[in-house]
């Protein structure tokens, strides 16, 4: 069975750093490229970031391109979100979700497991 | 403001069919494939169609979806209470390089 948990969220004030971290497990890891993708209070959903299988290419929104960086460690089959320069209009609900090719790409990048996301909350 | 555009709400009382619509434009939903997910509050979201049409295993063949040009729609009958949650459509917009969403459509069961 996928599971996928994040941890991490918390309360900070703007311009505060945080790292967000997905445990994952039921499923080769390192196969798949991984997303992050978030929800805040009262809005839709938006794409944040993606990883390759490897890690060796990265993804992000233009939203948060520059302040955040995605990482994983396949040998702990973890995916990070380093967060910095946060803002208030980055307080949401992260999610770590799972691709489903090795690659992201335009007709793979889709997300066919989710995890129950963690809170992050900007706020002086 | 969400590149894709769907109805805030919909409604139906049990065994009713319902629709929800995704409306694009030819850089996303015009050239891409539809994708539709569920989400009830504080859950994980759930992969409901993929591929304009296609169902995961275990997803109910009450779920439907469909695409026509720049549109897209979901249809669920037979609704059940348990339906009651967000729906979301999502699609690769060429000219952002990067997936999109719809705003995303609260289902009531009356």
């Amino acid at each position: 069975e996928v599971q996928l948990l994040e941890s991490g969220g918390g309360l900070l004030q703007p311009g505060g750093s945080l790292r967000l971290s997905c445990a994952a497990s039921g499923f080769t890891f390192n196969n798949y490229a991984m997303n992050w993708v978030r929800q805040a209070p009262g809005k839709g959903l938006e794409w944040v970031s993606a990883t390759s299988g490897s890690g060796g290419s990265t993804y992000y929104a233009d939203s948060v391109k520059g302040r955040f960086t995605i990482s994983r460690d396949n040998s702990k089959n973890t995916l990070y979100l380093q967060m910095n320069s946060l803002r208030a209009e980055d307080t949401a609900v992260y999610y770590c979700a799972k691709g489903t090719s090795y690659y992201y790409d335009s007709s793979t990048y889709y997300w066919d497991y989710w995890g129950q996301g963690t809170l992050v909350t900007v706020s002086s | 403001q969400s590149v894709l555009t769907q109805p805030p709400s919909a409604s139906g009382t049990p065994g009713q069919r319902v629709t929800i619509s995704c409306s694009g434009s030819s850089s996303n939903i015009g050239s891409n494939y539809v994708y539709w997910y569920q989400h009830l509050p504080g859950t994980a979201p759930k992969l409901l169609i993929y591929r304009n049409n296609q169902r995961p295993s275990g997803v109910p063949d009450r779920f439907s979806g469909s695409k026509s040009g720049s549109s897209a729609s979901l249809a669920i009958s037979g609704l059940r209470s348990e339906d009651e949650a967000d729906y979301y459509c999502a699609a690769w917009d060429d000219s952002l390089s990067g997936p999109v969403f719809g705003g995303g459509t609260k289902l009531t069961v009356l």
